[in-house]
């Protein structure tokens, strides 16, 4: 079936690098995304790959895309204090609008 | 900001009542994706409409229902509210069926 997985939590200091990991199931996914949730508000698109790419770079954000294992990373370059949020992984499958979410990655940045 | 608004941000209402929540979608999109978030969770898909008609459903009961108007917005209905449907709802507008979801701030409902 259908199913997104990711860590639920990440620590990381100001100015380091942070890869939050998410793997799913659907081999028929053609979009992976990355949201960004703040503390009580909706979600923030953040950025998206097509399932033939294996490398997006978008500013700080760098999606990596290994398509045999099913496997999705986001880092982020330089992170700070206001990154701090909730990050989703969601996939979309092929001849559908529905985004399947994972349960989300709680980013927490100290200073 | 995504031009994407909800209404209300806030509600509370009691077991066995029913509730509308109201979404306006961003200028030009005809898709409107409604979702249900509960506290701790990823998003669930409940339903998709596109040019006002129903497409696609997630594992939702019949008593969550929705409807689309000629301006693209809509709304969210549920009927004989039980505690669990207490949660975010949030809904997400796109230019075309399979295009980016572009998320409003949600709807927080507290059933008690």
């Amino acid at each position: 079936g259908e199913d997104v997985e990711q860590s639920l939590f990440l620590s990381v200091r100001e100015g380091d690098s942070s890869v939050i990991n998410c793997t799913y199931t659907d081999s028929s996914s053609t979009y992976l995304y990355w949201y960004k949730q703040e503390p009580g508000a909706g979600l923030q698109l953040l950025t998206y790959i097509f399932s033939n790419m294996d490398m997006k770079q978008d500013q700080r954000l760098t999606v990596l895309l290994n398509k045999k294992d099913k496997h999705l990373s986001l880092r982020i370059a330089d992170t700070q204090t206001g990154d701090s949020a909730i990050y989703f992984c969601a996939e979309r499958g092929a001849n559908t609008g529905k985004l399947i979410f994972g349960q989300g990655t709680t980013l927490q940045v100290k200073p | 900001e995504t031009g994407v608004t909800q209404s209300p941000t806030h509600l509370i209402k009691t077991r066995g009542q029913q509730v509308t929540l109201r979404c306006s979608s961003q200028s030009g999109h005809n898709t409107v994706s409604w979702y249900q978030q509960a506290l701790g969770q990823g998003p669930q898909f409940i339903f998709q409409y596109y040019r006002e008609e129903e497409n696609g459903r997630g594992n939702f009961p019949p008593r969550f229902s929705g409807l689309q108007f000629p301006n693209y917005s809509s709304e969210l209905n549920v009927n004989a509210l039980e505690l669990d449907d207490s949660a975010l709802y949030l809904c997400a507008s796109s230019w075309d069926l399979q295009e980016t979801q572009y998320f409003g701030p949600g709807t927080r409902l507290l059933v008690l």
